[in-house]
């Protein structure tokens, strides 16, 4: 079973600052089948990037995404008051078939 | 514009049933794969169930499998769940989510399902 473990739990920081959200998992997986969510309070997730590194339709290009095999990171180069939420990372493909990180909450410093 | 308007949720007896509806509009539904996707009370995403747009392919979350049944009417653009013997662990908001190459891609405004006695 793939376990994905995201660090660090939470992340404080002011707007226009750099961050870097981690997502490991506990065994190889396919870039192809990773991909990130923003999820703000009442609001439904967002899907930001699929396939490690490929922003969905829409997403500005302050946010990009990278790794491979177990390790993998989602950057927001300057953050807006908007991208003070929770992140998901999640996989697809191995048992179970699909799975969540346990997410990253990016707050206001 | 893709619409996913769940209904169905409400407050359930431990044991209970409840059967969840997604209604589909602005794509073509049957041709792709549905999920349902939960979210408890100040915890994380949970991932369900998922099912082809042929209905071949069903996969289940450990915690939900043998109470849960996920099913589709393509010819209604519509999802369905069905959830049996449920649980206090089972209060969550519920989402419909379409999948597309294993990512969750529009997601519905979702439906609270509370299980209480």
């Amino acid at each position: 079973e793939v376990v994905l473990t995201q660090s660090p739990g939470t992340l404080s920081l002011s707007p226009g600052e750099r961050a870097t959200l981690s997502c490991r998992a506990s065994q190889s997986i396919s870039s192809a089948y990773l991909a990130w969510y923003r999820h703000k309070p009442g609001q439904t997730p967002r899907l930001l990037i699929y396939s490690a590194s490929t922003r969905a339709t829409g997403i500005p290009d302050r946010f990009s995404g990278s790794g491979s095999g177990t390790d993998f990171t989602l950057t927001i180069s300057r953050l807006e008051p908007e991208d003070f939420a929770m992140y998901y990372c999640q996989q697809y493909g191995n048992s179970p078939i699909f799975s969540f990180g346990p997410g990253t909450k990016v707050e206001i410093k | 514009e893709v619409q996913l308007v769940e209904s169905g949720g409400g407050l359930v007896q431990p044991g209970g049933s409840l059967r969840l509806f997604c209604a589909a509009s602005g794509f073509k539904f049957s041709i792709y794969s549905m999920n349902w996707v939960r979210q408890a009370p100040g915890k994380g995403l949970e991932w369900v169930s998922y099912m082809t747009s042929d209905t071949r392919t069903i996969h289940y979350a450990d915690s939900v499998r043998g109470r849960f049944t996920i099913s589709r009417d393509n010819a209604k653009n519509s999802l369905f769940l069905q959830m049996n013997s449920l649980r206090a662990e089972d209060t969550a908001v519920y989402y419909c989510v379409v999948s597309v190459a294993g990512h969750f891609d529009y997601w519905g405004q979702g439906t609270l399902v509370t299980v209480s006695s």
